[in-house]
């Protein structure tokens, strides 16, 4: 069981929906994190949010808007997306330092676009 | 910057028998973390193995152990007594140990394939 929990696990959309990704974790972690993931490809960082603020945003198009509503929700707002964007989106949480860094993963959302 | 590399796109291993993943890495800095993930097809990324670049003595987890090498920027995944369940995509991952160095994130290898043969 996955201690990151993420819905849905998959979504079908067109380009000129309007669509939210959730993430929740209850582990006390203060660092969450956005990847997006091609096939045979590994995760690319897209967000880091730290202590509820965004600290990283690696140059993602604005089609994708963030959200960090509180300590354990993180959301990810799709807007006009394009069909180079259909990809296994990921999120994982993490403590911000010691012993805690390991990011812990969740399942993932499968998107689509049409 | 620092990059991560896995030369191997994919290795196949008999079940029982041990394969070994390698994974090199180019950093400047002195103290890092490194990390093996592993991402069957339900998708999720599961950690594997860690290992602080401060410790001299090489990470185990039950069947899975490492080979730190950090003068040579080496990483390598032993796998042990193989299982059908460790077929999977098996990525190595550096983190820096600021937080002010790099953020929280984490640099990823090009991944390897395991392939588990009964």
């Amino acid at each position: 069981d996955t201690e990151v929990t993420q819905t849905p696990k998959h979504l079908v959309m067109g380009m000129t929906n309007k669509k939210s990704l959730k993430c929740e974790q209850h582990m006390g972690h203060r660092a969450m994190y956005w990847y997006k993931q091609k096939a045979k490809k590994p995760p690319e960082l897209m967000f880091v949010y730290s202590y509820e603020k965004l600290s990283i945003n690696e140059s993602v198009p604005s089609r994708f808007s963030p959200e960090c509503p509180n300590s354990s929700l993180l959301n990810l707002h799709l807007h006009a997306l394009q069909p180079e964007d259909s990809a296994l989106y990921l999120c994982a949480s993490s403590q911000e330092g010691g012993v805690g860094i390991t990011q812990h993963f969740g399942d993932g959302t499968r998107l689509s676009i049409l | 910057a620092q990059t991560v590399t896995q030369s191997q796109p994919e290795m196949s291993v008999q079940e029982a028998e041990t394969v070994t993943l390698s994974c090199t890495y180019d950093t400047s800095e002195s103290d890092y973390y490194l990390f093996w993930y592993k991402q069957p097809p339900s998708r999720q990324m599961i950690l594997v193995i860690r290992q602080e670049a401060y410790k001299q003595q090489n990470a185990t987890e039950n069947r899975f152990s490492v080979n730190f090498q950090k003068a040579a920027k080496s990483f390598s995944l032993k796998i042990s007594d193989s299982q059908l369940g460790d077929a999977a995509m098996y990525f190595c991952a550096y983190r820096s140990f600021l937080i002010k160095a790099a953020g929280n994130k984490l640099t990823f290898g090009g991944g390897t394939r395991v392939l588990v043969k009964p």
